[in-house]
C-alpha cells in the first residue's frame, strides 16, 4: 500500500513570485508519481508524471518536480507564477504493477494573488 | 465531448434513499475508477473496473455502495439506505493503460439531507 503526505494545506504567493508545493510519499514497493490539478469549477487533470527516466519531469505550462527516492520526495515547482495558476494541487502515487490505483494526498490550495 | 461524462452533476437526496450516479468513460479505456472526495480531502479510492469485471473493491466503506459496469464502458456507482456522511463529490476516471494517468469527470455532487 502507498500513501502521501501534503503537509502546506494552502500556499499564498504574489504573482511571478516562485512556489514549492511539497509531497512525500510512502510505498514498499516501486512508484510511478503524479501531480494533478484542480481548477475553479473543473476536473481533476494531470500536469505532470514520474514514471521511469530523468527524476526531473516538466509540465507544458512551467511547472517541474523531481523525484527523490531516498528523500521519498516529488515536490512541485514554479520559478514565477501567474494568477491562472491558482488551483488545488494533488500529488499521487501508485505502484508500476498492472493495478494502477492512484492513492492522492489531501491536497494544497495555490493562491496566486497581485 | 470526448471526455468522461458523469450524471448527474449535484443530486440531493434524504437519508434513508436509493440512488444512482453513472459514468460515461472516453471511448477505448478498459479501465474505469470511481473515487469520493469530501470537503477539504483529497479523491479517496472506491473501486477499479478491468473491462466488466472489479478488479480491486477494496475502498467501497460498505455494503450499501455497489457498482457494476456491465457491457465494459458506462459504469453505475450504487448506494442505498443513504446516510448523510455519504455526502461528498462521487469522482470516475477511465484510464487506456496502467501507467496511472486517469482522466477525470467533473464529479456527481451528492448531498443527503
Amino acid at each position: 500500500a502507498q500513501s502521501v503526505t501534503q503537509l502546506d494545506s494552502q500556499v499564498p504567493v504574489f504573482e511571478e513570485a516562485p512556489v514549492e508545493l511539497r509531497c512525500n510519499y510512502s510505498s514498499s514497493v516501486s512508484v510511478y508519481l503524479f501531480w494533478y490539478v484542480q481548477y475553479p469549477n473543473q476536473g481533476l487533470q494531470l500536469l505532470l508524471k514520474y514514471l521511469s527516466g530523468s527524476t526531473l519531469v516538466e509540465s507544458i505550462n512551467g511547472f517541474e518536480a523531481e523525484f527523490n527516492k531516498s528523500q521519498t520526495s516529488f515536490h512541485l515547482r514554479k520559478p514565477s507564477v501567474h494568477i491562472s495558476d491558482t488551483a488545488e494541487y494533488f500529488c499521487a502515487v501508485s505502484g508500476t504493477g498492472t493495478d494502477s490505483k492512484l492513492t492522492f494526498g489531501t491536497g494544497t490550495r495555490l493562491q496566486v494573488t497581485l | 465531448g470526448a471526455g468522461v461524462s458523469q450524471t448527474p452533476s449535484n443530486k440531493v437526496t434524504e437519508k434513508g434513499k436509493y440512488v444512482e450516479l453513472r459514468c460515461d468513460p472516453i471511448s477505448g479505456h478498459t479501465a474505469l475508477y470511481w473515487y469520493r472526495q469530501s470537503l477539504g480531502q483529497g479523491p479517496e479510492f472506491l473501486i477499479y473496473f478491468q473491462g466488466t469485471g472489479a478488479a480491486d473493491d477494496s475502498g467501497l466503506p460498505n455494503d450499501r455502495f455497489f457498482a457494476v459496469r456491465p457491457e465494459g464502458s458506462v459504469s453505475t456507482l450504487k448506494i442505498q439506505r443513504t446516510e448523510r456522511g455519504d455526502s461528498a463529490v462521487y469522482l470516475c476516471a477511465s484510464s487506456r493503460d496502467y501507467t496511472g494517468e486517469l482522466f477525470f469527470g467533473e464529479g456527481s455532487r451528492l448531498t443527503v439531507l
